[in-house]
């Protein structure tokens, strides 16, 4: 099993450019997210899915957009790239246990996003 | 909303002495805690949890955690710091309360250096 893997690893983008994070898991985990990394911040929630066709919003859900049309694949979209949105992103897949303590999150390796 | 503080955003500790990292939880409800280490331009990794039953948790590395509902606290600790111990680590809460790990709420992370 490769786990959560997250395309790509680096990118630059220019103020207003979109693009699309892509995330894909082979564990057939029901349960998706999308967080964001920064300094002194520690990991906030932006979008979350849990189950294919079902997502929702997390703490800092401005700016991006996701959908989850199969299991495998949540992909998050930068609409409008701003300054404020570079940041280190992490996606995590966790499987449906006996109640969400009786689970956990799997991590990918993180995007670094640097908007210039 | 659940929450978690963690005490000292840089931890130093000589080679072989007590590892002793502090988070503090708020929550109205019984919580799920865990804590998770980042190595170097890595994901996370989940180092232990706990849900219900015992207070003193024992993970990986030989690190262990006690939940101690009077103080709303789950300290991390490891009786001797090894070299390779050297990461950031983070304490989270569950939001989720379904069966799936989808939503966390992180401390803002406490990096530990190791002295030889």
């Amino acid at each position: 099993n490769a786990g959560v893997t997250q395309t790509p690893k680096f990118q630059v983008l220019k103020t207003g450019q979109s693009m699309t994070l892509q995330c894909a898991q082979d564990m057939n985990h029901e349960y998706m997210s999308w967080y964001r990394q920064d300094p002194g911040m520690g990991l906030r929630l932006i979008h979350y899915s849990v189950g294919a066709g079902i997502t929702d919003q997390g703490e800092v859900p401005n700016g991006y957009n996701v959908s989850r049309s199969t299991t495998e694949d949540f992909p998050l979209r930068l609409l409008s790239a701003a300054p404020s949105q570079t940041s280190v992103y992490f996606c995590a897949s966790s499987y449906a246990g006996t109640g969400a303590g009786n689970t956990e999150a799997f991590f990918g390796q993180g995007t670094r996003l640097t908007v210039v | 909303a659940q929450s978690v503080t963690q005490l000292g955003s840089h931890v130093s500790v000589s080679e072989g002495a007590l590892v002793l990292l502090r988070c503090n939880y708020s929550s109205s409800v019984p919580p799920y805690l865990f804590w998770y280490v980042q190595y170097p331009n890595q994901g996370l990794q989940l180092l232990l949890k706990y849900t219900t039953g015992a207070t003193l948790v024992k993970g990986i590395n030989g690190f262990e955690a006690e939940f101690k509902k009077s103080e709303t606290s789950f300290h991390l600790t490891k009786p001797s710091a090894h070299m390779s111990d050297a990461a950031e680590y983070f304490c989270a809460v569950s939001d989720s309360f379904g069966f799936g790990n989808e939503k966390l709420t992180f401390g803002t992370g406490t990096r530990l250096t190791i002295i030889p």
